[in-house]
C-alpha cells in the first residue's frame, strides 16, 4: 500500500516561515492535499491540488510537489497555525485514500 | 450552509457490532461520494472507506475490509457505518466527511463521534 511520510514535529518562530514535508514514492504525479487539525476539532482543508487554495484560507499556506516530495509551506507564522497537518492523496492503483503520518507544528 | 452530523457512537465489547450514522445537510447529497475517516486517540488520520455518490461502489482499508459495511439512503440523506467484530483497535473518533465532487480532496468534515471498543 502506498506510504506517505511525514517529520512528527516542526517548531518555528512567529513572523518566521514553516516548510512541511510530505514523502511518498513518486509523488510528483499525485495530488497533494493539506488539512490542519487543531485540538478536539475536525481537520480543515488548506491547500488542495498540490497548491490552490480553498476559499478563506490565507495566501501565507502554499504548497509544492515534485519528485518524492510535497511541501507545505506556512509563510509568516502566527500562534494561530499552531496544529498537527496532514498531506493525503488517492492512490489510484488501489482505489484507496492515504494520509500522511502527521506533523505537529508548535509556534516558539 | 453544508452540515454532517455524525451519531451512534459509544462503548461496546470486543467482537460486538455498532452502526453509526450521519445526517447530511445543505447539499445536493446525491451528487456526492461520501466517506469515513476514523482518529484513534492521540494518532493521526486513517481512511476507513467511501461510497459512490449512487451507492453502487464502496472501497474499504484493508484494516476493515470484510468488518465494515458503508452503505447511503439518498431519500433520506444519510450515511452509515455498519461495524461487524469490533477490536480494540478500532477505538477511534469516526469522522463522516464530503468528499468535493471528482477531486479526491475532503472539503466538508463531521464533528465526529467516539467509538470505544473495551471489555
Amino acid at each position: 500500500s502506498y506510504v506517505l511520510t511525514q517529520p512528527p514535529s516542526v517548531s518555528v518562530a512567529p513572523g518566521q516561515t514553516a516548510r512541511i514535508t510530505c514523502g511518498g514514492n513518486n509523488i510528483g504525479s499525485k495530488s497533494v492535499h493539506w488539512y490542519q487539525q487543531k485540538p478536539g476539532q475536525a481537520p480543515v482543508l488548506v491547500v488542495y491540488d498540490d497548491s490552490d487554495w480553498p476559499s478563506g484560507i490565507p495566501e501565507r499556506f502554499s504548497g509544492s510537489n515534485s519528485g518524492n516530495t510535497a511541501t507545505l509551506t506556512i509563510s509568516r507564522v502566527e500562534a494561530g497555525d499552531e496544529a498537527d497537518y496532514y498531506c493525503q492523496v488517492w492512490d489510484a492503483s488501489s482505489d484507496h485514500y492515504v494520509f500522511g503520518t502527521g506533523t505537529k507544528v508548535t509556534v516558539l | 450552509q453544508v452540515q454532517l452530523v455524525e451519531s451512534g457512537g459509544g462503548v461496546v465489547q470486543p467482537g460486538r457490532s455498532l452502526r453509526l450514522s450521519c445526517a447530511a445537510s445543505g447539499f445536493t447529497f446525491i451528487n456526492y461520494a461520501m466517506h469515513w475517516v476514523r482518529q484513534a486517540p492521540g494518532k493521526g488520520l486513517e481512511w476507513v472507506g467511501l461510497i459512490s455518490y449512487d451507492g453502487r461502489n464502496e472501497y474499504y482499508a484493508d484494516s476493515v475490509k470484510g468488518r465494515f459495511t458503508i452503505s447511503r439512503d439518498n431519500s433520506k440523506n444519510t450515511l452509515s457505518l455498519q461495524m461487524n467484530s469490533l477490536r480494540a483497535e478500532d477505538t477511534a473518533v469516526y469522522y463522516c466527511v464530503r468528499e468535493a465532487i471528482l477531486t479526491g480532496y475532503y472539503n466538508y468534515w463531521g464533528q465526529g463521534t467516539l467509538v470505544t471498543v473495551s471489555s
